[in-house]
């Protein structure tokens, strides 16, 4: 059964105070891994596709990279409106289409 | 600007009622996915639909909730009976790969 484990559950950060956050995954093979973001009453909002080891992504402050066991998105100089709840997924090739997602890290950028 | 359109946006029912919720996916996005997502169990995938056909709906409770697809610009999720448990905010999402592109949710309560 595929898993999705993420870390911290909540972080707190200072504006400008860099971090990462951990997504460790047990998958049958990997598809594809996804970082999505979601802000409160909204649905979440595609960020990143990584799909092998050594892969990078980068979106403004965001960049996401991925070894064969976990994934982290580092988020640099972080301003308030980075806060959100950030999720992960993975697909395995025999469930194309079907993600399993971990519970999300809550992040808080004060001012 | 393309997005998934889900309605209602909230809704209140009695327990025993019909609930039915629509979603108009992106055009042109031949996967569909309806979530569930609770505070107790995160994001769970309820079933999924690839050029209007369903490929998994194993995360339905067969007895009381259908998902169908009319027409490639409707997918419906029903539950009947609905029950108090049943409350969740439930999403569409489709995709023209294993991305997700997530509408606003239907917040649903069910007294």
């Amino acid at each position: 059964e595929d898993q999705v484990t993420q870390s911290p559950e909540a972080l707190r950060l200072q504006e400008g105070e860099s971090s990462s956050l951990n997504c460790s995954y047990t998958v049958s093979g990997l598809r594809g891994l996804f970082w999505y973001r979601q802000d409160p009453g909204k649905g979440p909002e595609f960020l990143f596709t990584l799909y092998s080891a050594g892969e990078e992504k980068e979106k403004e402050r965001l960049k996401a990279t991925l070894t064969k066991k976990e994934s982290f998105l580092h988020i640099t100089a972080p301003k308030p409106e980075d806060s959100a709840t950030y999720l992960c997924a993975v697909q395995a090739p025999t469930n194309a289409g079907k993600s399993t997602f971990g519970d999300g890290t809550t992040l808080t950028v004060k001012p | 600007d393309a997005r998934v359109t889900q309605t209602p946006r909230h809704k209140v029912t009695e327990m025993g009622q019909e609930v039915t919720m629509r979603c108009q996916p992106i055009l042109g996005h031949n996967t569909v996915f309806w979530y569930r997502q609770t505070m107790m169990q995160g994001l769970e995938l309820l079933a999924y639909f690839r050029n209007r056909a369903p490929l998994d709906d194993s995360g339905m409770p067969k007895d009381r909730f259908s998902a169908e697809m009319p027409d490639a610009t409707l997918a419906t999720l029903k539950i009947q009976p609905s029950e108090p448990r049943d409350s969740a905010v439930y999403f569409c999402a489709s995709g023209p790969g294993p991305e997700a592109f997530f509408g606003q949710g239907t917040r649903l309560t069910v007294v």
